[in-house]
């Protein structure tokens, strides 16, 4: 079955630490999005990728870094710079960005210890 | 002003009624509009999505929009205990690859 694969489903970050969070989608969709959501607020634009080997930083970037080598790996770095990381992470694809409608994979949530 | 607007609720309504949900958004040209349910420490799912003026019915839900007034709603008829959900209206801006998400709309189906 097509879909998004986020992994791991729960990560736990140390001071210092930067961990990576994994999304891979088998849909041949073009387009790939970060979002961070915390606890009552909708969901904010952290980086998206129309293309392979180019994205765009969304509205809370700093803190963050992406790499999109393959089109169906889209991979995010929250840095130690991100002081407060603390959130549920949402990877999302769409065949046309802008167009038809994002599809979501189970997320990461990430705490810090 | 936000880009996408949604109250907060929660909304109640007994079950077998009608819900109704709004979104109000600020890019005059927005070009896509779309709904979605998400159950506490799940992610989002699509329930609708819609891109011209007028009703888009789906089983017991119904979207309208109103491009004029700037506004997009979400109609779920004979609501059942399962809708208890929060639902996030987004929109896609005009000359963007971006989504706008409203933040959310509580809403609970009473037994």
């Amino acid at each position: 079955d097509g879909g998004i694969t986020q992994s791991p489903k729960y990560l736990f970050r140390k001071e210092g630490q930067n961990v990576t969070l994994s999304c891979e989608q088998n849909l041949n969709h073009d387009a790939m999005y970060w979002y961070r959501q915390d606890p009552g607020q909708g969901l904010r634009l952290i980086y998206y990728s129309q293309i392979v080997n180019d994205f765009q930083k969304g509205d809370i970037a700093e803190g963050y870094s992406v790499s999109r080598e393959k089109k169906e790996s889209f991979p995010l770095t929250v840095t130690s710079a991100q002081k407060n990381p603390t959130a549920f992470y949402l990877c999302a694809s769409t065949s046309t960005g802008g167009f038809q409608p994002q599809h979501f994979g189970d997320g990461t949530r990430l705490s810090i210890l | 002003q936000k880009e996408v607007e949604q109250n907060s609720g929660p909304l109640s309504v007994p079950e077998g009624a009608i819900a109704s949900l709004n979104c109000t958004y600020s890019d005059r040209v927005s070009q896509s509009f779309f709904w979605y349910r998400q159950y506490s420490g799940k992610s989002p799912e699509l329930i609708m999505s819609i891109y011209s003026n007028g009703d888009k019915e789906d089983g017991r839900f119904t979207a309208q929009l109103n491009k004029a007034s700037q506004y997009v709603s979400l109609l779920i008829r004979d609501s059942q205990p399962s809708d208890s959900a929060t639902y996030l209206c987004a929109v896609t801006p005009s000359g963007t690859y971006k989504y706008i998400f409203g933040t959310g709309t509580r809403l609970k189906v009473l037994a």
